[in-house]
């Protein structure tokens, strides 16, 4: 496997209090993303980042923000929990100059905002 | 981003036959078609990819299959075996169709 890391591996928050989410790889991989997995809609892509410093939005990003100030590392912040962002969380990365290569996945990360 | 729809939600067959599932996408730009098979519990792996310069692909019981102009691409297993169950999802470059929860029955 990937060397990719995340944690924590289980969280259960309260509405309205910020959590953050860690992605740690040894790949050296330039690109890193975080998507969310929910039942009927498979995994959605949340943010990801081509760099370090160099994150964009992805197709469900409202309410989430991320940094990369690593190449090892990618946090993603949920800046307010609410109970629609209870879900299961991974983080994976890729390598790839310029053309997009194969997802390498981490672990999951299952957040339960109640 | 790109808009991935993958067919069918849910798909039993007996073991031995064969499945298929199919994707379709908006942007004609794309190039990478990757699929990902999750067991229950673990993360999503690859099995098998394609990219746009290519009209089909195998690997043993696995085959992928691209229509750029159509813009869709398919998914064959064949000879099934019940460690297939698992869900499988479809991706154009980044972005992942909803999932296919194949059951294999023995």
């Amino acid at each position: 496997d990937a060397g990719i890391t995340q944690s924590p591996r289980h969280k259960v928050t309260e509405t309205g209090t910020p959590v953050t989410l860690r992605c740690h790889q040894t790949e050296n991989h330039r690109y890193m993303y975080w998507y969310r997995q929910d039942p009927g809609h498979g995994l959605r892509l949340i943010h990801y980042s081509y760099g370090v410093k160099d994150t964009d939005k992805g197709e469900v990003s409202d309410g989430y923000s991320v940094s990369r100030s690593k190449t090892e590392d990618f946090l993603l912040t949920l800046e307010s929990a609410t109970s629609s962002q209870t879900s299961v969380y991974f983080c994976a990365i890729s390598s790839g100059t310029g053309v997009i290569t194969e997802a390498f996945f981490g672990q999951g990360t299952r957040l339960t905002v109640v | 981003g790109e808009n991935v729809e993958q067919h069918p939600s849910t798909l039993s067959v007996q073991e031995g036959d064969s499945a298929v599932i199919k994707c379709t996408y908006s942007d004609s730009a794309s190039n990478y078609f990757p699929w990902y098979k999750q067991e229950l519990g673990k993360r999503p792996q690859l099995i098998i990819d394609i990219r746009s310069n290519v009209g089909e692909k195998k690997d043993q019981r696995i085959a992928v299959t691209l229509n750029k102009t159509a813009k869709h691409f398919s998914l064959h297993i064949t000879e099934t075996q019940p460690e297939d169950s698992a869900v499988y999802f479809c991706a154009v470059e980044i972005y992942f169709g909803t999932g296919t929860s194949l059951t294999v029955i023995p």
